[in-house]
């Protein structure tokens, strides 16, 4: 199976910082790889898809990158509403697998 | 509106069965693979099973291959998970989710299953 491990596992920033996020695969995924945003009581909501791609309705300050194996989350700019967990997931073969999780929570 | 409800959920004992459904609506389901994500207490995301529009395709988590069984009726708009010979590891809230190609761009509000004695 194809694992995913994301990195760091929690962090701390301040309002207005630029935040990156780390997902690294175990095996080559291609850009077959999505991330999530999950909030206390909400179900995920999709944030990047196919490595690169906003999701609808997600805020412009958030991109995807790819730089071989590993794949990154950036937030340009943070805002208080943007303190969740963070997950990445591949699709690129079953079983599909996600990342640990970021815990991402304001300094 | 797509919306996703989940139902079914509950407390169960160990080695007992239960059904979960997710009733779909405000697109044509279908037209659409769909999934079940669960997550544990405590724990992250895990994906369980997904299955493509027709039922054609269907894979599992080796953790529940052999004990649950998704599928579909698209005449009533509705996924299920039966779920047999459940452990208390399975315990958890399951979301079915839409796959919407690259992304799984729709989700329900989850159902929360209890396995204990």
């Amino acid at each position: 199976d194809i694992q995913l491990t994301q990195s760091p596992s929690s962090m701390s920033a301040s309002l207005g910082d630029r935040v990156s996020l780390t997902c690294q695969s175990s095996q080559g995924i291609g850009n077959y790889l999505s991330w999530y945003q999950h909030k206390p009581g909400k179900p995920p909501k999709p944030m990047i898809y196919y490595a690169t791609n906003l999701a609808d309705g997600v805020p412009s300050r958030f991109s995807g990158s790819r730089s071989g194996s590993d794949y990154s989350l950036t937030i340009s700019s943070l805002e208080s509403e943007d303190t969740a967990i963070y997950y990445c997931l591949q699709y690129d073969e079953y079983p599909w697998t996600f990342g640990g999780g970021t815990k991402l929570e304001l300094k | 509106e797509v919306q996703l409800v989940e139902s079914g959920g509950g407390l169960v004992q160990p080695g007992r069965s239960l059904k979960l459904s997710c009733l779909a609506s405000g697109f044509t389901f279908s037209n659409y693979g769909m999934n079940w994500i669960r997550q544990a207490p405590g724990k992250g995301l895990e994906w369980v099973a997904s299955i493509s529009s027709s039922s054609s395709y269907i894979y599992y988590a080796d953790t529940v291959k052999g004990r649950f069984t998704i599928s579909r009726d698209n005449a009533k708009n509705t996924l299920y998970l039966q779920m047999t010979s459940l452990r208390s590891e399975d315990t958890a809230l399951y979301y079915c989710a839409r796959d919407y190609g690259n992304v799984m761009d729709a989700w329900g509000q989850g159902a929360s299953v209890t396995v204990s004695s």
